[in-house]
């Protein structure tokens, strides 16, 4: 089965960063991904890690250590349009390879 | 805009009703998926359509049967649901079943079950 944890609600001020952690216990992975949901709205794809480090699109940025079970989503130089809730999700192995998310954290952006 | 289409936007049912959701993409993608969400949880899979041949059917109740007429289209159709069904669903694509972390979504059909 899958476990997937992320915090239930952050709060940053704007212009600043913020890292939204998540911990993964699967039995099989094949991909972390990071997605955004706005209030009553579908959830957009942000970024993904299938090997471990850092990859960097723009101001958001994700992190993977796979030995860890271990991602971060950052967001740098923080927007009131960044409020959101990010739904950390992972995706099963070769021939399972549904994604399964976690919870999400919501996400306030305050002046 | 969005790529993936949906249909009704907000759907009211009965139990004893007979309703269909539907969705539509034309950027070629192979991989088709329903998705339930419930306020303020995560998207829950339910079904996924490979090459417009399901996939998974995640023990999903008999109640909801889906159907993928063409690479483009999938349906759920709906028969004598619960009040607890009511949420919303989303429909999803990607380019195939590999690629199946990079969904993009439709806005949903909000569904509300009397």
């Amino acid at each position: 089965g899958q476990n997937i944890d992320q915090p239930t609600e952050m709060t940053a001020t704007e212009g600043a960063i913020v890292q939204i952690n998540c911990t993964y216990q699967t039995s099989g992975f094949n991909g972390l991904f990071w997605y955004q949901q706005h209030a009553g709205e579908a959830p957009t794809f942000l970024s993904y890690n299938v090997l471990d480090g850092l990859e960097e699109k723009g101001r958001f940025s994700s992190f993977l250590s796979r030995s860890k079970g271990y991602s971060y989503l950052l967001l740098k130089e923080l927007q009131m349009k960044d409020s959101a809730s990010y739904l950390c999700a992972v995706r099963g192995n070769f021939g399972n390879e549904k994604l399964t998310f976690g919870t999400g954290t919501r996400l306030t952006i305050i002046p | 805009d969005t790529e993936v289409t949906q249909t009704p936007k907000h759907l009211v049912m009965g139990m004893t009703n007979k309703k269909s959701l539907k969705c539509e993409q034309h950027m070629g993608h192979r991989a088709m998926y329903w998705y339930k969400q419930k306020a303020k949880k995560p998207p829950e899979l339910m079904f996924v359509y490979s090459y417009e041949k399901l996939s998974i059917n995640e023990s999903v109740p008999s109640r909801f049967s889906p159907e993928c007429p063409n690479s483009s289209l999938l349906n759920l159709h709906l028969h004598a649901l619960q009040p607890e069904d009511s949420a919303l669903y989303l429909c999803a694509s990607s380019q195939d079943r590999r690629n199946t972390g990079e969904l993009f979504f439709g806005e949903g059909s909000r569904l509300t079950v009397l």
